[in-house]
Protein backbone atom coordinates (compact mmCIF):
# COMPACT_ATOMS: atom_id res chain seq x y z
CA UNK A 1 0.00 0.00 0.00
CA UNK A 2 1.67 2.72 -1.21
CA UNK A 3 1.80 5.87 1.30
CA UNK A 4 0.56 9.48 0.67
CA UNK A 5 1.98 10.61 -2.37
CA UNK A 6 3.42 14.16 -2.99
CA UNK A 7 4.60 16.04 -6.49
CA UNK A 8 6.61 17.71 -7.65
CA UNK A 9 9.21 17.20 -4.51
CA UNK A 10 10.63 20.83 -5.33
CA UNK A 11 9.24 23.42 -6.99
CA UNK A 12 10.80 26.71 -8.05
CA UNK A 13 8.67 29.69 -9.36
CA UNK A 14 9.15 33.08 -10.04
CA UNK A 15 7.31 36.19 -8.10
CA UNK A 16 3.76 36.35 -10.10
CA UNK A 17 3.73 32.77 -11.13
CA UNK A 18 1.28 30.06 -10.05
CA UNK A 19 2.35 27.08 -8.20
CA UNK A 20 0.64 23.83 -8.10
CA UNK A 21 0.96 21.00 -5.84
CA UNK A 22 -0.18 17.70 -6.17
CA UNK A 23 -1.57 15.25 -3.52
CA UNK A 24 -2.42 11.55 -4.02
CA UNK A 25 -3.57 10.49 -0.42
CA UNK A 26 -3.14 6.59 0.72
CA UNK A 27 -5.39 3.88 -0.87
CA UNK A 28 -8.69 3.81 0.95
CA UNK A 29 -8.14 7.44 2.41
CA UNK A 30 -10.64 10.30 1.24
CA UNK A 31 -9.79 12.88 4.12
CA UNK A 32 -6.81 15.64 3.11
CA UNK A 33 -5.50 18.07 4.40
CA UNK A 34 -2.73 20.56 3.80
CA UNK A 35 -0.27 22.05 5.69
CA UNK A 36 2.85 25.13 5.31
CA UNK A 37 5.98 24.63 7.28
CA UNK A 38 7.92 27.99 7.52
CA UNK A 39 11.54 27.62 7.75
CA UNK A 40 12.47 26.45 12.08
CA UNK A 41 8.54 26.36 12.27
CA UNK A 42 5.92 23.74 13.09
CA UNK A 43 3.62 22.78 10.50
CA UNK A 44 0.53 24.98 10.28
CA UNK A 45 -2.71 23.94 9.36
CA UNK A 46 -4.25 25.14 5.92
CA UNK A 47 -7.06 23.37 4.88
CA UNK A 48 -9.28 20.09 4.84
CA UNK A 49 -10.77 18.58 1.78
CA UNK A 50 -12.98 15.51 1.48
CA UNK A 51 -13.70 13.86 -2.27
CA UNK A 52 -15.62 17.25 -3.82
CA UNK A 53 -15.71 19.08 -0.43
CA UNK A 54 -14.03 21.56 1.40
CA UNK A 55 -14.64 20.82 5.25
CA UNK A 56 -12.39 23.37 6.59
CA UNK A 57 -10.24 26.07 4.82
CA UNK A 58 -9.79 28.21 8.37
CA UNK A 59 -5.65 28.19 7.92
CA UNK A 60 -6.07 28.99 4.52
CA UNK A 61 -4.65 32.64 3.66
CA UNK A 62 -7.73 34.66 1.90
CA UNK A 63 -6.18 35.44 -1.51
CA UNK A 64 -4.07 33.56 -3.96
CA UNK A 65 -4.60 30.32 -2.31
CA UNK A 66 -7.39 27.75 -3.37
CA UNK A 67 -7.70 23.83 -3.17
CA UNK A 68 -9.06 21.21 -4.07
CA UNK A 69 -10.17 17.28 -4.08
CA UNK A 70 -11.97 16.13 -6.87
CA UNK A 71 -14.40 13.27 -7.78
CA UNK A 72 -10.73 11.56 -9.56
CA UNK A 73 -7.59 12.16 -9.06
CA UNK A 74 -5.35 14.18 -6.84
CA UNK A 75 -5.87 16.92 -4.52
CA UNK A 76 -4.07 20.15 -5.42
CA UNK A 77 -3.20 23.69 -3.88
CA UNK A 78 -2.79 26.13 -5.91
CA UNK A 79 -0.96 29.63 -5.32
CA UNK A 80 -1.35 32.23 -7.34
CA UNK A 81 0.93 34.47 -8.02
CA UNK A 82 3.35 33.83 -5.74
CA UNK A 83 5.71 36.24 -3.77
CA UNK A 84 8.81 35.55 -1.57
CA UNK A 85 7.21 34.74 1.45
CA UNK A 86 5.17 31.93 0.11
CA UNK A 87 8.62 29.59 0.36
CA UNK A 88 7.72 26.56 2.44
CA UNK A 89 7.42 22.93 2.34
CA UNK A 90 3.80 22.18 1.60
CA UNK A 91 2.97 18.87 3.65
CA UNK A 92 -0.11 16.92 2.45
CA UNK A 93 -1.91 14.48 5.16
CA UNK A 94 -4.43 12.04 4.54
CA UNK A 95 -6.63 9.73 6.94
CA UNK A 96 -9.21 7.08 6.46
CA UNK A 97 -12.49 6.98 5.48
CA UNK A 98 -14.44 7.17 8.51
CA UNK A 99 -12.84 10.70 9.69
CA UNK A 100 -12.96 10.28 12.95
CA UNK A 101 -11.74 11.95 15.42
CA UNK A 102 -9.10 9.26 16.62
CA UNK A 103 -8.14 9.18 12.91
CA UNK A 104 -4.48 9.20 12.46
CA UNK A 105 -2.74 11.40 9.53
CA UNK A 106 -0.36 9.85 7.37
CA UNK A 107 2.06 12.37 5.80
CA UNK A 108 3.51 12.96 2.24
CA UNK A 109 7.12 13.92 1.98
CA UNK A 110 6.39 17.30 1.14
CA UNK A 111 6.72 20.24 -1.18
CA UNK A 112 9.29 22.07 -1.16
CA UNK A 113 8.47 25.73 -2.89
CA UNK A 114 11.08 28.33 -3.41
CA UNK A 115 9.98 31.61 -4.59
CA UNK A 116 12.90 33.74 -6.58
CA UNK B 1 -7.16 28.19 23.02
CA UNK B 2 -5.67 25.04 22.31
CA UNK B 3 -1.78 24.95 22.05
CA UNK B 4 1.38 22.66 22.18
CA UNK B 5 4.32 24.15 23.62
CA UNK B 6 7.72 21.97 22.78
CA UNK B 7 10.63 24.17 25.51
CA UNK B 8 13.56 22.61 23.88
CA UNK B 9 14.14 23.92 20.26
CA UNK B 10 17.67 21.74 20.03
CA UNK B 11 19.02 19.01 22.03
CA UNK B 12 22.09 17.30 22.05
CA UNK B 13 22.84 13.96 23.29
CA UNK B 14 25.70 11.18 23.18
CA UNK B 15 24.74 7.95 20.96
CA UNK B 16 23.75 5.60 23.60
CA UNK B 17 22.47 8.11 26.17
CA UNK B 18 18.94 8.17 27.49
CA UNK B 19 16.91 10.92 25.79
CA UNK B 20 13.33 12.91 26.91
CA UNK B 21 11.82 15.20 24.82
CA UNK B 22 9.31 17.79 26.40
CA UNK B 23 5.02 18.51 25.46
CA UNK B 24 3.20 20.13 27.31
CA UNK B 25 -0.56 20.95 25.76
CA UNK B 26 -3.11 23.62 26.78
CA UNK B 27 -6.29 22.30 25.96
CA UNK B 28 -9.75 22.43 28.11
CA UNK B 29 -10.41 18.18 27.76
CA UNK B 30 -8.13 15.46 26.64
CA UNK B 31 -6.79 15.58 23.50
CA UNK B 32 -5.55 13.12 21.04
CA UNK B 33 -1.63 13.14 20.96
CA UNK B 34 1.22 12.28 18.58
CA UNK B 35 4.53 12.66 18.14
CA UNK B 36 6.14 12.62 14.91
CA UNK B 37 9.90 12.50 13.20
CA UNK B 38 10.87 14.56 10.19
CA UNK B 39 14.53 13.58 8.87
CA UNK B 40 15.88 16.27 6.50
CA UNK B 41 14.15 16.92 3.61
CA UNK B 42 11.59 14.17 4.59
CA UNK B 43 8.18 14.33 5.41
CA UNK B 44 6.44 13.74 8.87
CA UNK B 45 6.90 10.13 10.10
CA UNK B 46 4.24 8.95 13.00
CA UNK B 47 6.27 7.26 16.45
CA UNK B 48 3.33 7.03 18.19
CA UNK B 49 -0.26 8.44 19.09
CA UNK B 50 -2.38 8.45 22.06
CA UNK B 51 -5.88 8.20 22.48
CA UNK B 52 -7.35 6.41 25.53
CA UNK B 53 -6.16 3.70 27.96
CA UNK B 54 -2.64 2.69 29.34
CA UNK B 55 -1.00 6.43 29.94
CA UNK B 56 2.13 4.57 28.66
CA UNK B 57 2.26 4.68 25.04
CA UNK B 58 4.94 2.33 22.91
CA UNK B 59 6.04 3.36 19.54
CA UNK B 60 8.55 2.42 16.93
CA UNK B 61 11.81 2.68 16.96
CA UNK B 62 12.39 2.39 20.69
CA UNK B 63 10.67 4.99 21.54
CA UNK B 64 7.64 5.12 23.97
CA UNK B 65 5.99 8.32 25.66
CA UNK B 66 3.74 8.92 28.89
CA UNK B 67 0.92 11.30 28.68
CA UNK B 68 0.60 12.75 32.19
CA UNK B 69 -2.72 14.79 33.16
CA UNK B 70 -2.36 16.35 35.96
CA UNK B 71 1.19 18.16 34.03
CA UNK B 72 -0.40 18.21 30.61
CA UNK B 73 2.20 16.84 29.33
CA UNK B 74 3.12 13.98 26.88
CA UNK B 75 6.89 13.65 26.97
CA UNK B 76 8.71 11.36 24.39
CA UNK B 77 11.85 9.06 25.75
CA UNK B 78 14.03 6.63 24.65
CA UNK B 79 16.05 4.78 26.86
CA UNK B 80 19.35 4.74 24.10
CA UNK B 81 19.55 6.96 21.15
CA UNK B 82 21.41 5.73 17.98
CA UNK B 83 22.95 7.95 15.51
CA UNK B 84 20.22 7.58 13.21
CA UNK B 85 17.64 9.07 15.72
CA UNK B 86 19.04 12.68 14.88
CA UNK B 87 16.20 14.09 13.43
CA UNK B 88 13.45 16.42 14.54
CA UNK B 89 10.34 15.91 16.86
CA UNK B 90 7.25 17.09 16.16
CA UNK B 91 4.06 17.04 19.24
CA UNK B 92 0.93 17.32 17.98
CA UNK B 93 -2.57 17.64 19.62
CA UNK B 94 -5.59 16.80 18.03
CA UNK B 95 -9.23 17.51 19.01
CA UNK B 96 -11.51 16.89 16.35
CA UNK B 97 -10.48 15.54 12.91
CA UNK B 98 -9.11 19.20 11.16
CA UNK B 99 -8.14 20.46 14.02
CA UNK B 100 -4.40 19.17 14.22
CA UNK B 101 -1.85 21.68 16.52
CA UNK B 102 1.60 21.11 16.17
CA UNK B 103 4.52 22.37 18.38
CA UNK B 104 7.50 24.14 16.68
CA UNK B 105 9.57 21.24 17.14
CA UNK B 106 12.68 19.70 18.76
CA UNK B 107 16.19 19.36 17.05
CA UNK B 108 17.84 16.25 18.15
CA UNK B 109 21.81 16.14 17.34
CA UNK B 110 23.31 12.75 18.76
CA UNK B 111 27.04 12.68 19.27
CA UNK B 112 29.07 9.93 18.61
Amino acid sequence: NAGVMQNPRHLVRRRGQEARLRCSPMKGHSHVYWYRQLPEEGLKFMVYLQKENIIDESGMPKERFSAEFPKEGPSILRIQQVVRGDSAAYFCASSPLSGGSTDTQYFGPGTRLTVL
Amino acid sequence: AQSVTQPDIHITVSEGASLELRCNYSYGATPYLFWYVQSPGQGLQLLLKYFSGDTLVQGIKGFEAEFKRSQSSFNLRKPSVHWSDAAEYFCAVKRNNNDMRFGAGTRLTVKP
